[in-house]
């Protein structure tokens, strides 16, 4: 099964800081991952799909990128409303598999 | 607009079935892949089953392979999960989506096995 191996497990940054959260791949997926938002008591919010494509509705300041395994959720400038665990998931092939997720707060 | 609507959770003893539904609506649902996705107490989330536009392909995780069966009913745009042989680590909420990727989710069931 592919792993995925996110870091850091939790972060706090302050507002307007330029964030970073990494999704690790253990083989090859290509661009078959996606991000998501999760806050308490919702379902998760696609956040962004095949490595780098906003999706609908999502503020500018997030970003995906792709530098062979190594996946990345940017967000430009933090805001208070970004506070949330982030999940990575790979949909190349099944087993799909999510990362542990990255919890991101405010200082 | 797109909206998955999941039912049928709710307390179950050990060893015990349940069956979720979700029912489906804004889009053709017999085009698009489907999924179940849960989460467990405390937990991350974990990826359960998907299964083809027609049916006729099912992809399931180890742990629920063989207790687990989801299928789909594209007259109804309906999408359920059979769930047999239900264990304490099954306890989750329960989410219905469309895949992949992932770019629709219900509000998710809670499921609590437990005697």
């Amino acid at each position: 099964d592919i792993q995925l191996t996110q870091s850091p497990s939790s972060m706090s940054a302050s507002l307007g800081d330029r964030v970073s959260l990494t999704c690790q791949s253990s083989q090859g997926i290509g661009n078959y991952l996606s991000w998501y938002q999760h806050k308490p008591g919702k379902p998760p919010k696609p956040m962004i799909y095949y490595a780098t494509n906003l999706a609908d509705g999502v503020p500018s300041r997030f970003s995906g990128s792709r530098s062979g395994s190594d996946y990345s959720l940017t967000i430009s400038s933090l805001e208070s409303e970004d506070t949330a665990i982030y999940y990575c998931l790979q949909y190349d092939e099944y087993p799909s598999t999510f990362g542990s997720g990255t919890k991101l707060e405010i200082k | 607009e797109v909206q998955l609507v999941e039912s049928g959770g709710g307390l179950v003893q050990p060893g015990r079935s349940m069956k979720l539904s979700c029912a489906a609506s804004g889009f053709t649902f017999s085009s698009f892949p489907m999924a179940w996705v849960r989460q467990a107490p405390t937990k991350g989330l974990e990826w359960v089953a998907t299964i083809s536009t027609s049916g006729g392909n099912t992809y399931y995780r180890d742990s629920v392979k063989g207790r687990f069966t989801i299928s789909r009913d594209n007259a109804k745009s309906t999408l359920h999960l059979q769930m047999n042989s239900l264990r304490s680590e099954d306890t989750a909420t329960y989410y219905c989506t469309r895949a992949p990727p992932i770019r629709y989710w219900g509000q998710g069931v809670m499921v609590t096995v437990s005697s």
